[in-house]
């Protein structure tokens, strides 16, 4: 069965401070990788999408990264905002999701 | 619709009684999946419907779950005779489908939180 790791489980850094998340996976049989979003009380939004065949993806200040055959991906957040507060998932499809890692932007 | 709309927000359900949690997915989306989220996890899939078909419902953890989409939109959830280890989010999700079930972002609502006491 497949096991998504997210470490770590909390972060907490200054405002502008760029943000590193990381995501583990055991099975390297899948179709792409996603990393959401998730604020308290919502649900899930789609931050970026990785096909297996992609190396990385960037939207404005995120990039994700994936390497298939190491089993990691790693989702980047350049100069951090209070407003980028919230609970990061990484989902490996077919879908099985990490635990997630909190972030807290202090301005 | 705007997006995917969930009812009710949440629910409160003694142990025994039987709950129904109403998914709307975004117009037109050929696909939906529901998930089960404990506090401090990810989702767990449940079920996945294509249209009214429900294609995979290998996540639903015990014959209690029974989920259907008759017409293709709207997707219900029933749980029946609630226990106390199905106080959870309930999470639904639609992507469009035109390219297949696992190649496609997907949209979520607010979810449901259930607490069964």
């Amino acid at each position: 069965k497949q096991e998504v790791t997210q470490i770590p489980a909390a972060l907490s850094v200054p405002e502008g401070e760029n943000l590193v998340l990381n995501c583990s996976f055991t099975d390297s049989a899948i179709y792409n990788l996603q990393w959401f979003r998730q604020d308290p009380g919502k649900g899930l939004t789609s931050l970026l999408l990785i096909q297996s065949s992609q190396r990385e993806q960037t939207s404005g200040r995120l990039n994700a990264s994936l390497d298939k055959s190491s089993g990691r991906s790693t989702l980047y957040i350049a100069a951090s905002q209070p407003g980028d507060s919230a609970t990061y998932l990484c989902a490996v499809t077919p879908l099985s999701f990490g635990a997630g890692t909190t972030v807290t932007v202090r301005a | 619709g705007a997006g995917v709309s969930q009812s009710p927000r949440y629910k409160v359900a003694k142990r025994g009684q039987d709950v129904a949690l109403r998914c709307d997915p975004i117009s037109g989306h050929v696909s939906l999946f529901w998930y089960q989220q404990a506090l401090g996890q990810g989702p767990e899939f449940l079920t996945y419907f294509q249209n009214e078909a429900q294609l995979d419902k290998s996540g639903l953890p015990s014959d209690r779950f029974f989920a259907e989409r008759p017409e293709g939109s709207v997707s219900t959830l029933k749980i029946q005779r609630t226990q106390q280890e199905d106080s959870a989010v309930y999470l639904c999700a639609s992507s469009s489908g035109r390219t297949g079930r696992y190649q496609e972002t997907q949209y979520f609502g607010p979810g449901t939180r259930l607490l069964v006491l």
